[in-house]
């Protein structure tokens, strides 16, 4: 495995389901961060880890919990979502803050019903 | 609310031709550009940064900055049809306080054979 993984690719769930989206880096990176793609509106920035420290947390509502056990793996806990959360989750991840790079998995479309 | 505004196009360009992408952005104390490359249903990559005045060229692509205006430019030499995807403009405000990127809507990018 390669560069950013995410899964699952897709995820359909009901307003009261939990379920989490899972983030692996296998770039040797220390900062991870979880962004979110709505229709017609621009990327999001949602949480930022930094060597295992949540360094960010713009404004998400508690019903988004993110977690990073380690630098290299990244959960995005989900519960009682409501259809506007419905969205492209994208995770990234960088060596370090500041300007470097962002690489991106291909994301989970998460549906709400 | 720091922002950063492209046109949504699409902008349609001949194979061949140049494509001309503009971004604009609010904060003047904004001090790191990017140019990501989003393939549809893929995720963005990072095709050229740019951090001081002036313009910067990296193959088929030239980034263009200019501070006191507030804009930063995407020129696409010789389009491909493989350019044909959609182009997001991010900015950093902030570079020490994070990477932590505000990304405009993006502008979708058409290349007719």
């Amino acid at each position: 495995e390669t560069g950013v993984t995410q899964t699952p690719r897709h995820l359909v769930m009901g307003m009261t389901n939990k379920k989490s989206l899972k983030c692996e880096q296998h770039l040797g990176h220390n900062a991870m961060y979880w962004y979110k793609q709505s229709a017609k509106k621009p990327l999001e920035l949602m949480f930022v880890y930094s060597l295992e420290e949540r360094v960010e947390n713009n404004s998400v509502p508690s019903r988004f919990s993110p977690e990073c056990p380690n630098s290299s793996h990244l959960f995005l806990h989900l519960h009682t979502l409501q259809p506007e959360d419905s969205a492209l989750y994208l995770c990234a991840s960088s060596q370090g803050l500041g300007d470097s790079p962002l690489h991106f998995g291909n994301g989970t479309r998460l549906t709400v019903t | 609310q720091k922002e950063v505004e492209q046109n949504s196009g699409p902008l349609s360009v001949p194979e061949g031709a140049i494509a001309s992408l503009n971004c604009t952005y609010s904060d003047r104390g904004s001090q790191s550009f990017f140019w990501y490359r989003q393939y549809s249903g893929k995720s963005p990559e990072l095709i050229m940064s740019i951090y001081s005045n002036g313009d910067k060229e990296d193959g088929r692509f030239t980034a263009q900055l200019n501070k006191a205006s507030q804009y930063v430019s995407l020129l696409i030499r010789d389009s491909q049809p493989s350019d044909s995807a959609t182009y997001l403009c991010a900015v950093n405000y902030d570079k020490a306080a994070g990477n932590k990127l505000t990304f405009g809507g993006g502008t979708r990018v058409l290349v007719k054979p």
